[in-house]
């Protein structure tokens, strides 16, 4: 079965440090979405994108972060200058359609020294 | 209020039987509902759709009932491997999953 694949699967970093995650969604998907889950609490939506730019984004999506499909394949979640609260896991997804369910990644643990 | 709301449980239920656990959501305009599953320090895996005239998949039965704004998900025959955090998940539009914080359900052998 195809699937979100993600790496690196920890990444540290020191506070301040910029990070890219890196993501391959599912080949046939037009739909790409990151969404990162601090430990113990939910999974919260960071952004959706599509046709090369941004549908929806939330609050967290603020000016530290943003996100690029460089080529056909990777689809990528720069954080700029990393806080200690960037700590989490950070899950991509994709789906085929936007009515469709959404498939995730194993996930990224970031953690911020 | 919260957009999706979830008996945090933990649910604790010997092998073989039956539980049941409800998520309520906010928004009325929610068009699509789903269940994931997620085990610990793991991503979140599809379990099922949830389709207004409710939906079974063997074991798990789903149901939607838009008046009241809940959804709820049952298991029968409960197996170990069923030991997990249920996430029951609300889009408003077609870009974005909200999630609630999960049900805890352990399977006791």
């Amino acid at each position: 079965e195809p699937e979100v694949t993600q790496t690196p699967s920890h990444q540290v970093t020191q506070m301040g440090q910029e990070v890219i995650l890196r993501c391959v969604p599912i080949s046939n998907h037009l739909y790409f979405y990151w969404y990162r889950q601090i430990l113990g609490q939910k999974v919260e939506f960071l952004v959706s994108f599509y046709n090369n730019e941004i549908s929806e984004k939330s609050e967290i999506f603020d000016d530290q972060f943003s996100v690029e499909r460089p080529d056909g394949s990777n689809f990528t979640l720069k954080i700029r200058s990393t806080k200690l609260e960037d700590s989490a896991m950070y899950f991509c997804a994709s789906s085929d359609r936007s009515d469709q369910p959404q498939h995730f990644g194993d996930g990224t643990r970031l953690s911020i020294l | 209020r919260k957009e999706v709301e979830q008996d945090p449980g933990p649910f604790n239920v010997p092998e073989g039987a039956t539980v049941a656990f409800n998520c309520t959501y906010s928004n009325s305009a929610s068009q699509s509902f789903f269940w994931y599953r997620q085990d610990c320090r793991k991503e979140p895996k599809l379990l099922m759709s949830v389709y207004s005239s409710g939906n079974e998949d063997g074991r798990f039965t789903a149901q939607l009932n838009r008046a009241s704004q809940y959804i709820s998900l049952l298991i029968r025959d409960s197996k170990l491997s069923d030991s997990a955090t249920y996430l029951c998940v609300v889009t408003t539009n077609d870009y974005k999953l909200s999630f609630g914080a999960g049900t805890t359900v352990t399977v006791r052998a």
